[in-house]
């Protein structure tokens, strides 16, 4: 799976606790993604980076936080898990912005259950 | 809301059958792509079409691009068991941001 590890694979969180999941990758892209896929909802991007320390807000950032401290590292913090945020959460990576005609390579997918 | 919303949501066809589906777009694009998710999975990369592609072809896929109407179609021929999955296509809506629509699940009857 293109060297993408996301960790854990599943979890099962109460409501209120912090949460971070991790999505390292072994391919040295300089972009990573994190989405979230919901029924009826397909894949709604949270969050990206485009480089070390530089990141922005997807289209349903709110209650998430991340951070990209070293290039093969990209963490998705929930600072106070709640139950809308129970998902199943995909880190990608790609070489270039999808405006410079590459590809995206996925991670297999956390199961976050929040109860 | 979705850049890409795919067409139709779910469609079922008999094994060796043709399976074509559709996805709209709001804003203009530089490429578009297509994915396959099995169950269970991450999203794989099938196909790219850039913006001033018309057609494309892969093996057994062929898709589309008319940005007039800002639409593109995958059409899987000669269909198998395998094929059964989700399918989605993606549009960038900056330089640096992906975006999936909400996907076709196909099913593959033996």
């Amino acid at each position: 799976d293109a060297g993408i590890t996301q960790s854990p694979r599943h979890k099962v969180t109460e409501t209120g606790t912090p949460v971070t999941l991790r999505c390292h990758q072994t391919e040295n892209h300089r972009y990573m993604y994190w989405y979230r896929q919901d029924p009826g909802h397909g894949l709604r991007l949270i969050h990206y980076s485009y480089g070390v320390k530089d990141t922005d807000k997807g289209e349903v950032s709110d209650g998430y936080s991340v951070s990209r401290s070293k290039t093969e590292d990209f963490l998705l913090t929930l600072e106070s898990a709640t139950s809308s945020q129970t998902s199943v959460y995909f880190c990608a990576i790609s070489t270039g912005g999808l405006g410079m005609n590459t590809e995206a390579f996925f991670g297999q997918g956390t199961r976050l259950t929040v109860v | 809301s979705q850049q890409g919303e795919e067409d139709p949501q779910a469609l079922s066809i008999q094994e060796g059958e043709n399976a074509t589906m559709n996805c709209s777009y709001k804003t203009s694009i530089n490429n578009l792509q297509w994915y396959r998710q099995n169950s269970g999975r991450g999203l794989v990369h099938l196909i790219l079409i850039r913006s001033n592609e018309r057609e494309k072809h892969s093996g057994r896929l062929r898709v589309t691009l008319d940005t007039s109407k800002k639409s593109s179609s995958l059409l899987i021929t000669a269909s198998r068991a395998a094929d059964t999955a989700s399918y989605f296509c993606a549009t960038d809506s900056s330089a640096s941001k992906i975006i999936f629509g909400s996907g076709t699940r196909l099913s593959i009857r033996p």
